[in-house]
């Protein structure tokens, strides 16, 4: 079976644009999550998904959004891009919202110039 | 929040040497995670261990929750195990928080 897929991998984007980051989960598990690492710290929690709802966000801004889709898989949108947004952004997928093992994508690496 | 706290912040170790890994937490939890970040950035998880002790191969790891710690042990560390190791427990709010990790570098 095939892992937590994200893409893209690699992206730069300009000061006040909008992105727009894609995850698959793994077959069967039905919660995403979103997190965001920063150059030499360890990842923050953005958000949780389970059957298409939300059931956590993190301490980001409103700029920062994020949807399920019916067969599980996930966006993350960036609005008005700064430069500070520039950062690996991981998404992970578990069979459900409960807590059990967690298994990461590869991530996204965004950087803002 | 649940406040995380790993050390040591840095780790240098002769290939075949022994090394523990510490994380302590403030707040009680029902899930904590060990991960391996290679220099790629890609997040394997280790252990999934809210309590006790489990055993996967070189590695191992003890969670004692009521004294709010987890241990990873690496044996016969290899220059494969380099990379940043990142406890995250959770609580409550099922969301994990990472610690700061620990930068482990095997030496040949």
């Amino acid at each position: 079976d095939a892992g937590v897929t994200q893409s893209p991998t690699h992206l730069i984007k300009t000061r006040g644009q909008q992105v727009t980051l894609r995850c698959s989960p793994i077959s069967g598990h039905k919660s995403v999550s979103w997190y965001q690492q920063v150059l030499g710290q360890g990842p923050q929690f953005i958000f949780q998904y389970y059957e298409k709802e939300e059931r956590g966000r993190g301490n980001f801004p409103d700029r920062f959004s994020a949807r399920q889709f019916p067969n599980y898989s996930s966006e993350l949108n960036v609005n008005a891009l700064l430069l500070g947004d520039s950062a690996l952004y991981l998404c992970a997928s578990s069979r459900d919202s409960s807590g059990n093992t967690i298994y990461f994508g590869e991530g996204s690496w965004l950087t803002v110039v | 929040g649940i406040q995380v706290e790993q050390s040591p912040p840095d780790l240098i170790l002769q290939e075949g040497a022994n090394s523990t890994l510490r994380c302590n937490f403030s707040d009680s939890v029902n899930n904590l995670q060990w991960f391996h970040q290679n220099p790629w950035g890609q997040l394997i998880n280790l252990f999934y261990i809210p309590s006790g002790t489990k055993q996967n191969g070189r590695l191992s790891a003890t969670t004692v929750a009521t004294e709010r710690y987890s241990l990873l042990y690496i044996s016969s560390s290899q220059t494969t195990d380099s990379g940043v190791y990142f406890c995250a427990p959770s609580g409550s709010a099922r969301q994990l928080t990472f610690g700061s990790g620990t930068q482990l570098t095997v030496l040949p």
